[in-house]
Order: C-alpha cells, then structure tokens, then sequence
C-alpha cells in the first residue's frame, strides 16, 4: 500500500525555521498538500499542489519539492504554529486519498 | 456562509447502528465530492471515502470498505456515515471535508466539519 512518510516531531523555538518533510514513492507524480491541526480542532488546509498557499495562510509557510520529497517550511515560527501537521496525497488515479503519519511542531 | 456542519456527539454501545450527518452550506452540493476522516484517540488521520452527491458514487479505502456506509440526501444537502454494528474500536473523531481539486492542482479538503465524536462501549 502506498504510505508517506514523516518525521514524529520537530522542535524548534521562535523565530527558527522549521522543516517538516514527506517522503513517499508516489510524490514524483502526485501533488501533495498540508494540513495544521491544533488540538481539539479540525484540521485547516495550509498548503496544495506542494508549492501553493492558500489565501488567509500566513506567508511564513511554504512548500517545496524534490523527487520523492515534498517540504513545508515555517520561517519564523511563532507560538501559535504549535500544532501537528500531516501531509496529504492521492494513489495515481487520484481518487484514494493517502495521509502521512502526522508531525508534531513544538515552539520550545 | 461555506461551512460543513456535522451532527453532535454520540455514546453508542458495541454492536448498535449509528448515522453521523455532515449538511453542507454556502455551496452547490452536488459540485464536491465529500469525503469523511477518522481520527482514533491520540492517532493521525485516515481515510475513509468519499461520495459525490450527484450521483451517490462513492469510492472506499480497503481498510473501511465493508465496514461503513456512505450516503446523502440531497433533499437537504446532508452526507451521511453510517455503521451498521459498531465496534469499540469505532470509538474516534469523525470529519467530514470537502473534496476539491483536479490532476493540475492535485486533490486535497479544502474545508472541512468541526468532527464527531463518536464513543463506542464494550
């Protein structure tokens, strides 16, 4: 089965740059996107089409991509950044969703 | 306003039916797919399905085909996940999202439903 892989946790404290990767097989012909979820909440579309941010996104989030990996960097993280964050990408016909393990963001 | 709204919590015993809603809001129904989310207790995200409301298509992942059913009424612009003998093991956080996207932009939710918790008891 198709899986993506991301690190557990990041730790990071303000005003660094945090790097969250997803490495997975497909990523060379899928898009993948991000989502941020603090707890208790639902999850809230932070990045598509790996580079794209959507409007009302902070600009300190951005995407990037190599082969295999995609990249969501957070520039000057601040403390309401904390949350997890999970990857997201589709099997090649697009139509079955696949989501990462899920990375937890601490701002120490 | 573009929302989904999802039905409220639920404390089912193992074995009972249940229907969890999600009524959409601020959109054309039957433009979206609409595809529903577990989260267990401390747990990532999984994939459910997904159901387009115009013709009640729906697509399910390996791990939750034959174990749930999606549904929708289009009457009022609801999509349903139904179970029809739970499981402890059902006991989670269910979301629903609005599918959109296309193969230039990729697929992903763009919105999604503040969840349900569901609690299952042995």
């Amino acid at each position: 089965s198709y899986e993506l892989t991301q690190p557990p946790s990041v730790s990071v404290t303000p005003g660094q740059t945090a790097r969250i990767t997803c490495s997975g097989d497909g990523l060379e012909k899928q898009y993948v996107c991000w989502y941020q979820q603090k707890p208790g909440q639902a999850p809230v579309l932070v990045m598509y089409k790996d580079i794209e941010r959507p409007s009302g996104i902070p600009e300190r989030f951005s995407g990037s991509s190599s082969g295999t990996t995609v990249t969501l960097t957070i520039s000057g993280v601040q403390p309401e950044d904390e949350a997890d964050y999970y990857c997201q990408s589709t099997d090649s016909s697009g139509t079955f969703f696949v989501f990462g393990s899920g990375t937890q963001v601490t701002v120490l | 306003e573009v929302q989904l709204v999802q039905s409220g919590a639920e404390v089912k015993k193992a074995g009972e039916t249940l229907k969890v809603s999600c009524q959409v809001s601020g959109f054309d129904f039957t433009d979206y797919w609409i595809g529903w989310v577990r989260q267990m207790p401390g747990k990532g995200l999984e994939w459910m399905g997904i159901i387009y409301p115009g013709d009640s298509d729906a697509k399910y992942s390996p791990s939750f085909q034959g174990q749930v059913t999606l549904s929708v009424d289009k009457s009022i612009n609801t999509a349903y996940l139904q179970w029809s003998s739970l499981k402890a093991s059902d006991t989670a956080v269910y979301y629903c999202g609005r599918r959109t996207g296309d193969e230039r932009r990729g697929r992903y939710f763009d919105l999604w439903g503040r969840g349900t918790l569901v609690i299952v008891s042995s």
